[in-house]
């Protein structure tokens, strides 16, 4: 299964867009971009997820490079409930349909 | 959106004992659960994946007959951590549902053995 990476922390200002990129350089055709977060002592919660094409939900926008090798997880107007940690897996027959957490990216939503 | 429950939320037990940790899939039915144990500062490590009326897939490095899980109904997924010891203490977390919609998640089970 194709492996991801993320930078380990990152800051924005409350109410300005959070980016969150992702590394997926080894993704194969029939792989999946699947976004989670974890609040800190919570169970993971699911944000979105994509193919190849761009997704938008209430919570998130997700954009895939044409060659699909990277991904950015847009939250438009990031408030301080959306601090956590943010996780981009890559998912598909290959790995036998389970989810395989990195280390994801510690976003701190700043005041 | 579908809710899966933990039960406990947290427990502490002796060293020796054994603890039971639920899992239910409250408006779904789910087929297949996974189970994660958390260490503190790390992220979620696979345990399992459990189906219905079938035994469990444990992950490498796990040890079946001390995480006994039970997947005895479609909405109901038991984690049994027997003769616990310290080093068990962690953050379980369960899922439910199949890939390709989402995977929901508990809320954890933070377990402390003394």
């Amino acid at each position: 299964d194709a492996k991801t990476t993320q930078p380990p922390s990152m800051d924005c200002a409350e109410g300005r867009a959070a980016n969150l990129p992702c590394n997926h350089s080894t993704i194969s055709g029939n792989e999946y971009v699947y976004w989670y977060r974890q609040i800190h002592s919570q169970g993971p919660q699911y944000i979105i997820h994509g193919l190849k094409n761009n997704e938008t939900n209430e919570m998130a926008s997700l954009i895939i490079t044409e060659d699909r090798k990277s991904s950015t997880l847009i939250l438009p107007h990031a408030t301080l409930r959306d601090t956590a940690v943010y996780y981009c897996i890559v998912i598909g027959k290959s790995s036998g349909d389970k989810l395989t957490f990195g280390t994801g990216t510690r976003l701190a939503v700043r005041p | 959106g579908a809710v899966v429950s933990q039960h406990p939320s947290w427990v502490i037990c002796k060293s020796g004992t054994s603890v039971k940790i639920e899992c239910r899939s409250l408006d779904f039915q789910a087929t297949t659960m996974f189970w994660y144990r958390q260490f503190p500062k790390q992220s979620l490590m696979l345990m399992a994946t459990s189906n219905e009326g079938s035994k469990a897939t444990y992950e490498q490095g796990v040890e079946k007959d001390k995480f006994l899980i039970n997947h005895a109904s479609l909405t109901l997924s038991t984690l049994t951590v027997t003769s616990a010891h310290p080093e068990d203490s962690s953050f379980y977390i369960c899922s439910a549902g199949t890939l390709y919609n989402e995977q929901f998640f508990g809320p954890g089970t933070r377990l402390t053995v003394l």
